[in-house]
């Protein structure tokens, strides 16, 4: 089955424990992003990735880092997590960049920073 | 720069009724548009997308979408209400240059039985 896995689902840390949230598509996508979701804010992008070993910057990156150094693989870490860093967090997946192309989301991971 | 308005973060219509998400859009180039579903719990579904051609799209579930370039919207209806459709629902936009989507801040539709 084609699909967007992520893990944890959910997790509840402290302030500054380091932290990764694992992202894996099998569908052998080139383009995966990583989306935060807040109530009243809708979707954010946080990063995405063209294809391996290339990241950019999305529109709230402060706090996160990711590597893509697979194709199917693209985590989202969180060196030192602070409370406003508690989200829902989606990872997502397209053929390729562009806009014409349907983009898979995982099911979501609840993150809670304490 | 491009931008979504969803009018409404609350909609609730009675089953059976006419279901008419609103949505807005901004871009200084043709737009591509779609419209998302989140279910309780899961992750964002697509309902249905706009690229080219027809301007009236059809999703999956029943709903459909009408790009209206001259009003800048793309407004997502249903001709009856299910109690399933009860979720959360993003109007997105992109265009041909645009490294991901920008969503709007979602409408929550509730279906009173």
């Amino acid at each position: 089955e084609a699909q967007v896995t992520q893990n944890p689902r959910y997790l509840i840390t402290v302030t500054g424990k380091k932290l990764t949230v694992t992202c894996s598509q099998n569908m052998n996508h080139e383009y995966m992003s990583w989306y935060r979701q807040d109530p009243g804010l809708g979707l954010r992008q946080i990063y995405y990735s063209m294809n391996v070993e290339v990241t950019d910057k999305g529109d709230v990156p402060e706090g996160y880092k990711v590597s893509r150094k697979e194709k199917r693989n693209f985590p989202l870490i969180l060196e030192s997590p602070s409370p406003n860093q508690t989200s829902l967090y989606f990872c997502a997946s397209s053929l390729a960049l562009g806009a014409y192309n349907e983009q898979f989301f995982g099911p979501g991971t609840r993150l809670t920073v304490l | 720069a491009q931008s979504v308005t969803q009018l409404g973060s609350h909609v609730s219509v009675s089953e059976g009724a006419l279901v008419l998400l609103r949505c807005n859009y901004s871009s200084s180039v043709p737009p591509y548009l779609f419209w998302y579903v989140q279910y309780p719990n899961q992750g964002l579904q697509l309902l249905l997308k706009y690229t080219t051609g027809a301007t009236l799209v059809k999703g999956i579930n029943g709903f459909e979408a009408e790009f209206k370039k001259s009003e800048t919207s793309f407004h997502l209806t249903k001709p009856s209400a299910h109690m399933s459709d009860a979720a959360e629902y993003f109007c997105a936009v992109s265009d041909q240059s645009a490294d991901g989507l920008t969503f709007g801040k979602g409408t929550h539709l509730i279906i009173q039985p």
